[in-house]
């Protein structure tokens, strides 16, 4: 079955750290997303990419980065720069023109 | 500045259809309304969409008014597994190819 799968499902990190957090979609999506989430809010936009090799800054980008080297993959870095890093963080994907996202199952990042 | 307004929670007893609204006053004419629905510590996951015709898919339908200043997304006969926070996104005809903007949405309790 195709889907967006993200890993791992529970990261920890202690401060003055970077992590990657992995997104891999096998949809042939070419659109793919990264959202933080915080308690008891909605989805945030950090980052998106709607072709391979090109991506732009959402919302919140500070204290992130990210790649888009193959069309399947959108990691994600959580650099130190990331005073908050504790949160939920989902990827999602959808094809490029007028048709909804696809999500993960996301990522919970906690401070040691 | 959110461009919709949702109650924050709701009920309704298991079987009878759920009825959730969602204000959107100031949609201009080339954005959709989008529904997701997030069940808790999972990825949200889409419902349905629409621009002015009501619309039915096999998991619900989408009530617009025809001034489109708000709308109402209905569950036919809802059970247990619908309990989740529902989101009311409204986007370009890019389907949020910039990424969505999510607010807090309604959870919604099935009462047994």
């Amino acid at each position: 079955d195709g889907g967006i799968t993200q890993s791992p499902k529970y990261l920890f990190r202690k401060e003055g750290q970077n992590v990657t957090l992995s997104c891999e979609q096998n949809l042939n999506h070419d659109a793919m997303y990264w959202y933080r989430q915080d308690p008891g809010q909605g989805l945030r936009l950090i980052y998106y990419s709607q072709i391979v090799n090109d991506f732009q800054k959402g919302d919140i980008a500070e204290g992130y980065s990210v790649s888009r080297e193959k069309k399947e993959s959108f990691p994600l870095t959580v650099t130190s720069a990331q005073k908050n890093p504790t949160a939920f963080y989902l990827c999602a994907s959808s094809p490029y023109s007028n048709q909804p996202q696809h999500f993960g199952d996301g990522t919970r990042l906690s401070i040691l | 500045d959110a461009k919709t307004t949702q109650p924050p929670s709701m009920d309704c007893a298991e079987g009878r259809a759920a009825n959730l609204p969602c204000n959107h006053s100031t949609i201009s004419g080339n954005e959709y309304v989008y529904w997701y629905r997030q069940i808790h510590s999972q990825g949200p996951q889409y419902i349905i969409h629409g621009l002015k015709n009501n619309e039915t898919n096999e998991m619900a339908s989408l009530i617009i008014t025809e001034d489109r200043k708000s709308s109402t997304l209905i569950l036919p006969h809802a059970t247990l597994r619908d309990t989740a926070v529902y989101y009311c996104i409204v986007e370009d005809s890019g389907g949020g190819a910039d990424g969505l903007t999510f607010g807090k949405g309604t959870h919604l309790i099935i009462q047994p």
